[in-house]
């Protein structure tokens, strides 16, 4: 397997544009997790999916955030409209089990909002 | 919140010498783990120990865990300049997601 895939690399917007950042997990992961790294807060968990749900958003900063997961092997952050505080490091990681086990983390998708 | 912080927060050392980073938490947990990050890249997996375990090994990484002072230790011995990377633990408890710690920065100098 590739890994965690994740696209753009990196993301330089205009303040009051929409974003969307894309994650491909391991094929038979069954949670996907979305996190967000900045120097002041370090990583911070924003939502995760199990087997494609939604299972605890209350990381997610704002409305303006969304997250989805279609299908078992995709799934998409959108901030809409962005704002420069949500400059940042985005990662996707996806793992077998929600705890006990090792999350796998794609590349990160460095976003910088003007 | 996130439940483990690291100490030191910086850590520079000379290639050859071993490295000693701390996490501390603050309630019982089942597992505990630690990561690598190197600049510009993701996480990636280290170790895991469970809370019924005190000491674990994985080439030249020794981890700790005293539950009774909720502390961790991650020893790298025989450092090397690829050793160089932010390091965090990451904890779990009774079927709750895991949280990161804020991450050790190793320096090594060659």
């Amino acid at each position: 397997d590739a890994g965690v895939i994740q696209s753009p690399r990196h993301e330089v917007t205009e303040m009051g544009q929409e974003v969307t950042l894309r994650c491909k997990p391991i094929s038979g992961h069954d949670y996907l997790f979305w996190y967000r790294q900045t120097m002041m807060r370090g990583l911070e968990l924003l939502i995760y999916f199990n087997n494609n749900v939604p299972i605890d958003d209350s990381g997610m900063p704002e409305d303006r955030f969304s997250a989805k997961m279609p299908n078992a092997s995709f799934s998409t952050l959108k901030i809409q409209p962005s704002e420069p505080r949500d400059s940042a490091v985005y990662f996707c990681a996806s793992s077998l089990a929600l705890v006990g086990v090792e999350q796998y983390f794609g590349p990160g998708t460095r976003l910088t909002v003007t | 919140s996130q439940q483990g912080e690291e100490d030191p927060q910086a850590l520079s050392i000379q290639e050859g010498e071993n490295a000693t980073m701390n996490c501390s938490y603050k309630t019982s947990i089942n597992n505990l783990q630690w990561y690598r990050q190197n600049s510009g890249r993701g996480l990636v997996h280290l170790i895991l120990i469970r809370s019924n375990e005190r000491e674990k090994h994985s080439g030249r990484l020794r981890v700790t865990l005293d539950t009774s002072k909720k502390s961790s230790s991650l020893l790298i011995t025989a450092s090397r300049a690829a050793d160089t990377a932010s390091y965090f633990c990451a904890t779990d408890a009774s079927g709750n997601q895991f949280y990161f710690g804020t991450g050790t920065s190793l320096t090594v100098i060659p």
